[in-house]
């Protein structure tokens, strides 16, 4: 079965820290994807990547960076944590890049930024 | 831009009642639509999706027709469980000049169903 893991479930880090959100798929998936959730505003695209080493900016990229170094991995990184940062962090991947392709999500990791 | 309108809710229903969550979109280009479903502790699963003007995408139970004219993409389902109470996420995708297919949300809506 298809699985995308997120390493933490949950997360507790001080401002200013520097944060590693790991996210792994085991399907062979070209597309890897960040999202933030949050409530009355839904899903929010911050970083994808379509090929080891490649990543583009989503709509809301700024305080956060990432790297994929190996086609199964994709790694947000918080440069210096913030408190607005405070937020449940979800990974999913695709297998193409087209229209109508199905994302696959991890179970997310509930971050707070105290 | 892309954008997605759907209720929060929450969305309160006994057993067995009948199910609409309202979902209107605006879009450049011909999008392809979505339902996602979120269960409490989990991350989102695809539930149906429509590619073209009237498809009706289904799904356990669930149905949503694709209606271009009315830019809607409503999630029906005629007879809800207290399994089905979860978050619910109406979604498009187009693919920009870049080639690389770019999903929206919507701020998803809470159903909880009461026996």
């Amino acid at each position: 079965d298809v699985k995308v893991t997120q390493s933490s479930r949950y997360l507790v880090k001080r401002t200013g820290e520097k944060v590693f959100l790991e996210c792994v798929q085991d399907m062979d998936h070209e597309n890897m994807f960040w999202y933030r959730q949050d409530p009355g505003l839904g899903l929010r695209l911050i970083y994808f990547s379509y090929d080891v080493k490649m990543k583009e900016k989503g709509d809301i990229p700024e305080g956060y960076s990432v790297s994929r170094e190996k086609k199964e991995r994709f790694s947000l990184i918080l440069e210096s944590a913030s408190t607005n940062q405070t937020s449940m962090y979800l990974c999913a991947s695709s297998f193409h890049r087209g229209l109508g392709e199905k994302l696959f999500f991890g179970s997310g990791t509930q971050l707070s930024v105290l | 831009g892309n954008s997605v309108t759907q209720m929060e809710g929450p969305v309160t229903l006994s057993e067995e009642a009948f199910l609409t969550i309202n979902c209107t979109y605006t879009a450049t280009g011909y999008p392809s639509l979505f339902w996602y479903v979120q269960y409490p502790g989990e991350g989102l699963q695809l539930l149906l999706k429509a590619t073209k003007a009237d498809d009706k995408g289904s799904n356990k139970g669930f149905e949503a027709t694709y209606r271009k004219e009315t830019t809607s993409f409503h999630l029906e389902k005629g007879s809800v469980q207290v399994s089905d109470s979860a978050v619910y996420f109406c979604a498009l995708s187009v693919l920009p000049s870049g080639g690389y297919q770019k999903v929206t949300f919507g701020i998803g809506t809470k159903l909880q169903v009461i026996p």
